[in-house]
């Protein structure tokens, strides 16, 4: 399985945009690039993915590298509820996606 | 459209007892996946089902650990003589047939051993 690579905190102050990098250079044409969260407690929530093109849906923006080998999850505005660790992971498209999460990104809000 | 439910939402047992977690996948789901999170850890992988199906249970321990996914009712992780290092949250998640993208997690079971 292709890994990515995440840095293991950020902190962003509320209102204002997040950027979480992930870096997935071995990432091979089949694979798709999904952003889940999990806030404390609770379980996994699915965020977006993409395969190569930027995506954008009503919780975040998805950019991608021309090359495919980064990604940037964008929280357009941060609130005390996006406090969470976010994963960056790789999948192929196949009959089942078998999601591998690494350690994350955990990010703090503040007020 | 409920979502994943997991029950027990805790669940306490002892050394050797069995521990048995049960997981309702969505409405038309017929994918089922069980993850397993340790204190402080990411979420690993653990099987994946389909209905009356075992299709990959690559992350699943050899000894003690089982799941099954009948015709009919929920999904079950059973772990036979439970040791204090199964002490852990269990998740667990299911999609729709055909390929897609995301899973849809449940609350989870944290199950502790004394």
């Amino acid at each position: 399985d292709a890994k990515t690579t995440q840095p293991n905190s950020m902190e962003s102050n509320e209102e204002e945009p997040v950027h979480l990098p992930c870096n997935h250079s071995t990432i091979s044409g089949t694979d798709y690039i999904h952003w889940y969260r999990q806030l404390p407690s609770q379980g996994p929530e699915y965020v977006i993915h993409g395969l190569t093109s930027n995506v954008n849906n009503r919780m975040a923006s998805l950019a991608i590298a021309e090359d495919r080998k980064s990604s940037t999850l964008i929280l357009h505005r941060a609130t005390l509820r996006d406090a969470a660790v976010y994963y960056c992971i790789l999948s192929l498209k196949t009959s089942y996606d078998k999601v591998i999460f690494g350690p994350g990104t955990s990010l703090s809000v503040i007020p | 459209n409920a979502g994943v439910m997991q029950n027990p939402r805790h669940l306490v047992r002892r050394r050797g007892q069995e521990a048995r977690l049960r997981c309702s996948p969505m409405k038309g789901h017929s994918h089922v996946y069980w993850y397993r999170q340790l204190p402080e850890e990411g979420l690993k992988f653990m099987v994946y089902l389909q209905k009356e199906n075992i299709i990959d249970e690559s992350g699943m321990p050899k000894e003690r650990f089982s799941a099954e996914f009948p015709k009919e009712g929920p999904s079950i992780l059973r772990i036979q003589q439970v040791v204090r290092g199964d002490s852990a949250a269990y998740f667990c998640a299911s999609s729709p047939p055909g390929g897609v993208y995301e899973q849809y997690f449940g609350p989870g079971t944290r199950l502790t051993v004394t």
